[in-house]
């Protein structure tokens, strides 16, 4: 299994401010996933981040609001923009591992104030 | 456009006892992946078990087994011996697949999810 250390593990910001979370995986993989989860509902794809191009973004979801940066095949971070009370979720990262298996890091659960 | 359906929104089950979460899946491609998903509380998703498109055997993961239907388009997760710690929000997702420089992968697409409660 694929180790993935997501951090913050949860934070409470204010509104109009920023915050990066961060994906580390103990092994090189190709792509790298960011979800959000918002509150009592089902995980929705944010973007697919390759390492040395820019992600691809889902209908709905714009760089502006979340960049993301994926500087090597083990690291990555999105960056949550200019945050409202609606952007409150748990995000998390995942990983596909040997086409069989797909792992997720341990979940930021944002609040925003 | 691939969707997963999960028609139960809460199941309740005795310690002990067998419980079988739904899933349906719809989707044009014939190569795919179907993923079931713990989620505790604290918010964490773990990985429970994997059904490829073109398995022949329906996959066992300890308690854990897939009831894989490809005619009906379901994958139904099967929980044995129910324990109480089994209850969490499970979720059904499925993956595309497809093949870039040789690696397969592909984002996964997530069903509402059934929330198990487990009664001693």
């Amino acid at each position: 299994s694929a180790v993935i250390s997501q951090k913050p593990s949860r934070d409470i910001c204010q509104r109009g401010t920023s915050l990066t979370i961060q994906c580390q995986v103990d092994s090189q993989v190709t792509m790298m996933f960011w979800y959000r989860q918002q509150p009592g509902q089902s995980l929705t794809l944010i973007a697919t981040a390759n390492q040395g191009s820019e992600a691809t973004y889902e209908s709905g979801f714009v760089i502006d609001k979340f960049p993301i940066s994926r500087p090597n095949l083990t690291f990555s971070t999105l960056t949550v923009s200019n945050m409202s009370p609606e952007d409150s979720s748990i995000y998390l990262c995942s990983v596909a591992k040997n086409g069989r298996e797909a792992f997720f890091g341990q979940g930021t659960r944002l609040t925003v104030v | 456009a691939q969707k997963i359906t999960q028609t139960q929104p809460g199941m309740f089950v005795q310690e002990k006892e067998a419980v079988t979460l739904d899933c349906t899946y719809d989707t044009s491609d014939q190569s795919y992946g179907l993923f079931w998903y713990k989620q505790p509380s604290s918010g964490e998703m773990i990985f429970l078990i994997y059904q490829g498109s073109y398995d022949e055997q329906n996959a066992t993961e300890g308690r854990y087994s897939l009831n894989f239907q490809k005619a009906r388009k379901s994958a139904n997760l099967v929980i044995s011996a129910s324990q109480l710690g089994d209850s969490a929000m499970y979720f059904c997702a499925m993956r595309e697949d497809f093949n870039a420089g040789g690696t397969s992968y592909g984002k996964l697409t997530f069903g509402q999810g059934t929330i198990l409660t487990v009664h001693p």
